[in-house]
């Protein structure tokens, strides 16, 4: 049974810092990874998907990495800003066409 | 751009009513609906797929004869809790799947069953 882990689950950082948020999950065998974002009253958005055949993907001052093997992913925000507040979720497709989320990381950019 | 309408965003009910909820795809039909629940502290949790007019699978544990899902429309689902239970109290999203396999989610009822 595919698990995903979400560390830290809450991060809190002031305004301007570069932060990782890291996903590890136990079957490799998955089709894609993909990361969200949660605001409260507004459901989730995709951020980042990842093929399990690429490496990574960038979008604006995001970036996502996948090492498929070792199982694990990791979320990039440069130049954090008060905006970026939100809990962000890491889920998983595997060959059931599930999607299996992580517990997400609370992040609080402070002005 | 896609959009995916839920409604209502909070609900508090008495125990033994039924309660539903409504996802509605915008600019988009959506072919496949997840539904998933969240409990406090705890991961997103698929609870049920559905595919325009045919029946709901449901993971293991969920029971359907509580959860009625109904998927009458490439552009309405529904979810019905029914008989709830204070147990039953958590945060519902609904996700709906165009034909490019792109998901799109709802933004949730939380659900206080009383």
């Amino acid at each position: 049974k595919q698990e995903v882990t979400q560390i830290p689950a809450a991060l809190s950082v002031p305004e301007g810092e570069n932060l990782v948020l890291n996903c590890s999950f136990t079957d490799s065998a998955i089709y894609n990874l993909q990361w969200f974002r949660q605001d409260p009253g507004k459901g989730l958005t995709s951020l980042l998907l990842i093929q399990s055949s690429q490496r990574e993907q960038t979008s604006g001052r995001l970036n996502a990495s996948l090492d498929k093997s070792s199982g694990r992913s990791t979320l990039y925000i440069a130049a954090s800003q008060p905006g970026d507040s939100a809990t962000y979720l890491c889920a998983v497709e595997g060959g059931s066409e599930k999607l299996v989320f992580g517990k997400g990381t609370k992040l609080t950019v402070n002005p | 751009g896609a959009v995916v309408s839920q409604h209502p965003s909070r609900v508090i009910c008495k125990s033994g009513t039924s309660v539903k909820i409504e996802c509605r795809s915008l600019d988009f039909q959506a072919t496949t609906m997840f539904w998933y629940r969240q409990f406090p502290k705890q991961s997103l949790m698929l609870m049920a797929t559905s595919n325009e007019g045919s029946k709901a699978t449901y993971e293991q544990g969920v029971e359907k004869d509580k959860f009625l899902i109904n998927h009458a429309s490439l552009t309405l689902s529904t979810l019905t809790v029914t008989s709830a239970h204070p147990e039953d109290s958590s945060f519902y999203i609904c996700s709906g799947q165009g034909d490019g396999g792109k998901l799109f989610f709802g933004s949730g009822t939380q659900l206080s069953v009383l």
